[in-house]
């Protein structure tokens, strides 16, 4: 299957600080990535939606000026969090879909980044 | 929006035995049924799925069934092990604005005990 790899795996960062984390597509191209967070035993909630070359979408309570997102090229989606606070630690994790696999609906999710903010 | 109700949250089952998880959706526009595990502080991954044009799909030990008119769908796993505990989540996935947008539901925790 398509393969996603998401970096860092793990990140502390004290508050205040902004912590960018990338998502790469290794051998397709993604056109759409979505951004999840994702809290202890709970499920995966969408935070975004981006697509290549154009503004992302955030889901309703998602605050955009947080939580940036940049997809400018096919193969790289990036997420900041801008002032990290303590609140803000979770289990980040990107997907991605694209024309190689046809747009089935499948996703293929990267290993995921913990952030610890201090 | 979708909602996707999953049930049980916690699931315990000797080896051997079956264990099945239930989920509900509520937009009739859903048209893709993906079920992931993910094991701890891992990507989840995609174990099976089931298109809408199709009411039972079987993988092996793996089996999921989908009743449209319901619009519930289930994850049947035989013949248990242990290496088959993990948290599992079903999810729903229609068409929006040129791609598939995926709801999750809430996760359930499988314990297969030895």
């Amino acid at each position: 299957g398509a393969v996603v790899s998401q970096h860092p795996s793990r990140v502390i960062c004290k508050s205040g600080t902004s912590v960018k984390i990338e998502c790469r597509s290794l051998d397709f191209q993604a056109t759409t990535m979505f951004w999840y967070r994702q809290f202890p035993k709970q499920s995966l909630m969408l935070m975004a939606t981006s697509n290549e070359g154009s503004k992302a979408t955030y889901e309703q309570g998602v605050e955009k000026d947080k939580f940036l997102i940049n997809h400018a090229s096919l193969t790289l989606s990036t997420l900041t969090v801008t002032s990290a606070h303590p609140e803000d630690s979770s289990f980040y994790i990107c997907s991605a879909s694209g024309s190689r696999v046809l747009n089935t609906g499948e996703l293929f999710f990267g290993e995921g980044s913990r952030l610890t903010v201090l | 929006g979708e909602n996707v109700e999953q049930h049980p949250s916690t699931l315990s089952v000797q080896e051997g035995d079956s264990a099945v998880i239930k989920c509900t959706y509520s937009d009739s526009a859903s048209n893709y049924f993906p079920w992931y595990k993910q094991e701890l502080g891992k990507r989840p991954q995609l174990i099976i799925d089931i298109r809408s044009n199709v009411g039972e799909k079987k993988d092996q030990r793996i089996a999921v069934t989908l009743n449209k008119t319901a619009k519930h769908f289930s994850l049947h796993i035989t013949e248990t092990q242990p290496e088959d505990s993990a948290v599992y989540f079903c999810a729903a996935s229609k068409s929006s604005g040129g791609y598939q947008k995926v709801t999750f539901g809430t996760g359930t925790k499988l314990q297969v005990i030895p």
